[in-house]
């Protein structure tokens, strides 16, 4: 399996554009997760998603952020317009069957940098 | 709601030294322990884990018992290698109380040196 696949790895882009995150979760795994990493605050979570539902989208940060999963094997996490205080590392995590406590496994990551 | 507590970092630590990396939880139900650890550059990757009380996870030399009754899940390992150097997350599933994240500490970097 190739894991969780995540693009693209790295995204510089001008403050005000739209900025799309792609995902692809394992297969098989019905949960999907998006968070996002700084040094100041660490890793927090974003949203997630149980069987392509959104269940708790707590986390997003501001009306700009939006996630959708329009399918099993695919999810979005779109910034507009983005800002300079976006800049991150966005990572997705999918795990197998919810409801029986499994670790999930994490994409490599998209550096979003917005100048 | 949920909670994991970690030490503070950064660690740093001569190589073949003893590590203890200390994280304590807080939970509403009955969670599931994970530690995951994150490479330079690279995502996070599922270290160790444990599902129930008294459980040892282990891998690649590092362990931790899942206490409920300190409710801590510390990681250790015995010798350290300058290739550990990494962060290291507590993380915790509370499914059983209805919660289906993942709650992660803050992160505890560890740098061996040679």
């Amino acid at each position: 399996d190739a894991g969780v696949i995540q693009s693209p790895r790295h995204e510089v882009t001008e403050m005000g554009q739209e900025v799309t995150l792609r995902c692809k979760p394992i297969s098989g795994h019905n949960s999907l997760f998006w968070y996002r990493q700084t040094m100041m605050r660490g890793l927090e979570l974003l949203i997630y998603f149980n069987n392509n539902v959104p269940i708790d989208d707590s986390g997003m940060p501001e009306d700009r952020f939006s996630a959708k999963m329009p399918n099993a094997s695919f999810s979005t996490l779109k910034i507009q317009p983005s800002e300079p205080r976006d800049s991150a590392v966005y990572f997705c995590a999918s795990r197998a069957l919810a409801g029986t406590n499994t670790e999930a496994f994490f994409g490599q990551g998209t550096r979003l940098t917005v100048v | 709601g949920d909670s994991v507590t970690q030490m503070e970092g950064p660690v740093t630590l001569s190589e073949e030294a003893f590590l203890t990396i200390n994280c304590t939880y807080t939970a509403t139900g009955y969670p599931s322990l994970f530690w995951y650890v994150q490479y330079p550059g690279e995502g996070l990757q599922l270290l160790l884990k444990a599902t129930k009380a008294d459980d040892k996870g282990s891998n690649k030399g590092f362990e931790a018992t899942y206490r409920k009754e300190t409710t801590s899940f510390h990681l250790e390992k015995g010798s350290v290698q300058v290739s550990d150097s990494a962060v290291y997350f507590c993380a915790l599933t509370d499914e059983g109380a209805g919660s289906y994240q993942l709650t992660f500490g803050k992160g505890t970097k560890l740098s061996v040196i040679p």
